[in-house]
């Protein structure tokens, strides 16, 4: 397997425009995480998926955030519209979670480094 | 929702010393600790882990030791090498059997020769 898989790895952009990241998560893994890392404040959770179904999204700081799974195989995170303060490193990553015999090891993406202007 | 608190946020060693970082955490139902390695412009990755039924696990230069009681765990690397600089972050599920890490602010960890 490739590995999780996202896209754009690098966006800039106005303040205003809207933004779009997109995942690819590990074959056969049923749990989706996006992440925001800054310097700031680390490593943030925003949402998480299971099964396709957003269980927790607490942690989407503003409604001009939203995310989708549409199915198991691919996820967005939209921004809209976006701000300066949004800069930042977003993963994806996947998991088969904590069921029986699985380690709940998170598998991460490479990231997308988004720069708003 | 849980609260982990990771310290110290950099720590400098010299090669062949040892390093320790230590995390604690709110929730007493947590039962998994791993910690991620990030080393720069990278992804973290998973390098150990740890589960509420042992106190200790070793994986060759790492170790991990747990106190529930307390509520707080601790990353060990003995015999610190240039590649071991990276950042290193603890984390702990929201809960028994929670799917959501909660991760700590991350420890710079510098590796001098």
């Amino acid at each position: 397997d490739a590995g999780v898989i996202q896209s754009p790895r690098h966006e800039v952009t106005e303040m205003g425009q809207e933004v779009t990241l997109r995942c690819k998560p590990i074959s056969g893994h049923n749990s989706l995480f996006w992440y925001r890392q800054t310097m700031m404040r680390g490593l943030e959770l925003l949402i998480y998926f299971n099964n396709n179904v957003p269980i927790d999204d607490s942690g989407m700081p503003e409604d001009r955030f939203s995310a989708k799974m549409p199915n198991a195989s691919f996820s967005t995170l939209k921004i809209q519209p976006s701000e300066p303060r949004d800069s930042a490193v977003y993963f994806c990553a996947s998991s088969l979670g904590l069921l029986a015999g699985n380690t709940g090891e998170l598998f991460f993406g490479e990231g997308s480094r988004l720069t708003v202007l | 929702g849980e609260n982990v608190e990771q310290h110290p946020s950099t720590l400098s060693v010299q090669e062949g010393d040892s390093a320790v970082i230590k995390c604690t955490y709110s929730d007493s139902a947590s039962n998994y600790f791993p910690w991620y390695k990030q080393e720069l412009g990278k992804r973290p990755q998973l390098i150990i882990d740890i589960r509420s039924n042992v106190g200790e696990k070793k994986d060759q230069r790492i170790a991990v030791t747990l106190n529930k009681t307390a509520k707080h765990f601790s990353l060990h690397i003995t015999e610190t090498q240039p590649e071991d600089s990276a950042v290193y972050f603890c984390a702990a599920p929201s809960g028994a059997g929670s799917y959501q890490l909660t991760f700590g602010k991350g420890t710079k960890l510098s590796v001098i020769p």
